[in-house]
């Protein structure tokens, strides 16, 4: 079956770093998403890209966030300088394209758990 | 903010059917009722949806109240493998261009007991 893979699962890094979280989405997706998961809290949305522009983004994407489709099989989240509570599991998630009146569904990835130090 | 209310944990003996209710009282015409799964921190898994008339497939089925203000996913012979936090969510159709986001809540945690 089909899935939607991610790299690295785990991830330390020091404040202030630039870290890219990776994703190979399912081939025939064309919509992609990051979601995170703060320890003990709920799964959240942070932005959706397809066609190779931002779809649309959460108050929690701000500038110091970055999504980037280098080649046909990867999608990246970059985060430039982070901070202790950027410490989250880190989703992508994809979907295939959308058609009037119907609806796709959104398949994630197995995480990549970043703890910022 | 989810428009779900799930009761936060219920348990189910293992070989038993469990029914994981779900209020959805706000739901509009063009929203699918959707359920994932999330079990211990893996990424979240796609269970079911729909809309108005039940579904089934391999993993459960789900039954959608006739007003639609209501769902229970049932997995009808719950195995240990089945212990997870089920999330209910409200997703829209079609609104023009879009993602469709999902928007998840603190879901209900199941426990499975042997």
């Amino acid at each position: 079956e089909p899935e939607v893979t991610q790299t690295p699962s785990h991830q330390v890094t020091q404040m202030g770093q630039e870290v890219i979280l990776r994703c190979v989405p399912i081939s025939n997706h064309l919509y992609f998403y990051w979601y995170r998961q703060i320890l003990g809290q709920k799964v959240e949305f942070l932005v959706s890209f397809y066609n190779n522009e931002i779809s649309e983004k959460s108050e929690i994407f701000d500038d110091q966030f970055s999504v980037e489709r280098p080649d046909g099989s990867n999608f990246t989240l970059k985060i430039r300088s982070t901070k202790l509570e950027d410490s989250a599991m880190y989703f992508c998630a994809s979907s295939e394209p959308q058609h009037r009146a119907t609806l796709n569904t959104i398949y994630f990835g197995e995480g990549s758990w970043l703890t910022v130090v | 903010d989810a428009k779900t209310t799930q009761p936060p944990s219920m348990d189910c003996a293992e070989g038993r059917a469990a029914n994981l209710p779900c209020n959805h009282s706000t739901i509009s015409g063009n929203e699918y009722v959707y359920w994932y799964r999330q079990i211990h921190s893996q990424g979240p898994q796609y269970i079911i949806h729909g809309l108005k008339n039940n579904e089934t497939n391999e993993m459960a089925s789900l039954i959608i109240t006739e007003d639609r203000k209501s769902s229970t996913l049932i997995l009808p012979h719950a195995t240990l493998r089945d212990t997870a936090v089920y999330y209910c969510i409200v997703r829209v159709a079609y609104s023009g261009a879009g993602s469709y986001q999902l928007t998840f809540g603190k879901g209900t945690k199941l426990s499975v007991i042997p």
